[in-house]
């Protein structure tokens, strides 16, 4: 869904379902691409990254797609469960020069809810 | 591993006091460490980077006299919010990057529930 105001995104999915959760990003000199997943209460937990040269990474149950054309991130989870619901926030590495100095840039997050 | 270690993991204080939150790297150097702050329902907003032996560089629109941030040790960055009041509200989070090694990977603590009343 669309983002109006400090709301949040939201998918909601089936258990077993492919989801795919999207996120745009602002800086075309960002060469570096992370994914988070964050549960309640507690801090980021890395999911999968992507470098700038590259236009698609698999991990297990993961894929990370990006289109630099278009500034554009995607995070694919496979066969979806119950303990992947949480909020997933894209980050991009927004460090100038070429030398990353670790600043990211997070994302507005999008919340997903898988049902059993 | 990389583990990243908060103290507190929440806190309530009344208005007008200062509140100290610890960042550990446990099990790893870290030369450049991060703050994050996170309202309800909200992204991650970069606060601060945190540098060993020297001054923490803030991000535009963050006060430094009230976010006072000491990174003493290779393993250890501080976070004092001085004066609280109840719009420093928020979940704070840090993270590190290990030292001497070319990554950009960087490793998030558990966060800290600040309530200030």
């Amino acid at each position: 869904g669309e983002s109006v105001g400090l709301h949040l995104p939201t998918l909601s999915v089936q258990e077993g379902d492919n989801s795919i959760i999207n996120c745009a990003y602002s800086n075309s000199a960002s060469d570096y691409f992370i994914w988070y997943k964050q549960e309640s209460g507690k801090g980021p937990q890395f999911i999968i990254d992507i470098r700038s040269n590259m236009d698609k990474r698999q991990g297990q149950r993961v894929t990370v797609l990006l289109n630099k054309t278009v500034k554009h991130l995607s995070l694919q989870i496979a066969a979806t469960q119950p303990g992947d619901s949480a909020v997933y926030f894209c980050a991009e590495d927004t460090s100038a020069g070429g030398t990353s100095y670790g600043k990211l840039t997070f994302g507005q997050g999008t919340i997903l809810t898988v049902h059993p | 591993g990389a583990v990243v270690s908060q103290h507190p993991s929440w806190v309530i204080c009344k208005s007008g006091t200062s509140v100290k939150i610890e960042c550990r790297s446990l099990d790893f150097q870290a030369t450049t460490m991060f703050w994050y702050r996170q309202f309800p329902k909200q992204s991650l907003m970069l606060m601060a980077t945190s540098n060993e032996g020297s001054k923490a560089t803030y991000e535009q629109g963050v006060e430094k006299d009230k976010f006072l941030i000491n990174h003493a040790s290779l393993t250890l960055s501080t976070l004092t919010v001085t004066s609280a009041h109840p719009e420093d509200s928020s979940f704070y989070i840090c993270s590190a990057r290990k030292s001497r090694e070319i990554t950009y990977e960087q490793y998030f603590g558990p966060g800290t529930r600040l309530t200030v009343t």
